[in-house]
């Protein structure tokens, strides 16, 4: 049972443009999602987080948009540059400061073309 | 500070062999995790510890072991290594607030 499903697989936008990343959840439990980056050969990097109470969070050119009933959240990477190009995943995890670790989506493999 | 680190980078067992992943924090954190990543699954969680002597079962907790001796270290062990093993672990920790900090992995080949 996937809990965490992510779309697409893969994404290739021109240098300026603007990718759309979506995920959609099960667990009604889960109360906090972070969007993790990550480089060929590195660990995955935190970009940026929300939680059920807002619709929305900026950092940067980063943002995520958060539709608790629907269940879905998505980020968008304003004024994309090829150094975005990367695996990004969505990921949840339940209340009591998410102890039991993150449930991941399949990741998206972004291509920011110059 | 190192944050965290995974020995060793890369290893190469053969079916049936058995070997340790060490993973160290030095940012006091509590919660540690073992997650293992594939081509197209993600990352999946196999163990975890909330503090010093205590684990957890994740997702994919079979055929894997872990231990906690020391708040800093979290050990992952396959006692009899299969091709199905074949994959990049990493290691993560966190203070508690959900924010994970993810060492650099440890590519595992089972031939």
């Amino acid at each position: 049972q996937q809990q965490v499903k992510q779309s697409p697989q893969s994404l290739i936008v021109q240098k300026g443009g603007i990718p759309i990343i979506n995920c959609a959840y099960e667990n009604t439990a889960f109360d906090y999602f972070p969007w993790y980056q990550q480089f060929p050969g590195k660990g995955p990097a935190l970009l940026i987080a929300i939680r059920p109470d807002v619709s929305e969070k900026k950092e940067g050119r980063f943002t995520i948009s958060f539709n608790k009933s629907a269940k879905q959240f998505s980020l968008h990477i304003m004024d994309s540059q090829p150094g975005d190009s990367a695996t990004y995943f969505c990921a949840a995890s339940k209340g009591g400061g998410g102890a039991d670790g993150l449930t991941f989506g399949k990741g998206t493999h972004l291509i920011i073309q110059p | 500070n190192a944050g965290v680190t995974q020995t060793p980078k890369f290893r190469v067992l053969k079916t049936g062999q058995s070997m340790t992943l060490l993973c160290a924090q030095d940012m006091n954190h509590e919660y540690m995790y073992w997650y293992r990543q594939d081509p197209g699954m993600g990352l999946r969680l196999i163990h975890y510890s909330v503090g010093e002597g205590t684990t957890a079962k994740g997702e994919v907790p079979d055929g894997y072991n872990v231990s906690r001796l020391k708040k800093q270290n979290f050990l992952l062990g396959l006692e009899s290594a299969a091709p199905s093993q074949t994959s990049v672990y990493f290691c993560a920790s966190s203070f508690g607030g959900h924010e994970q900090f993810f060492g650099p992995g440890t590519r595992l080949t089972v031939l």
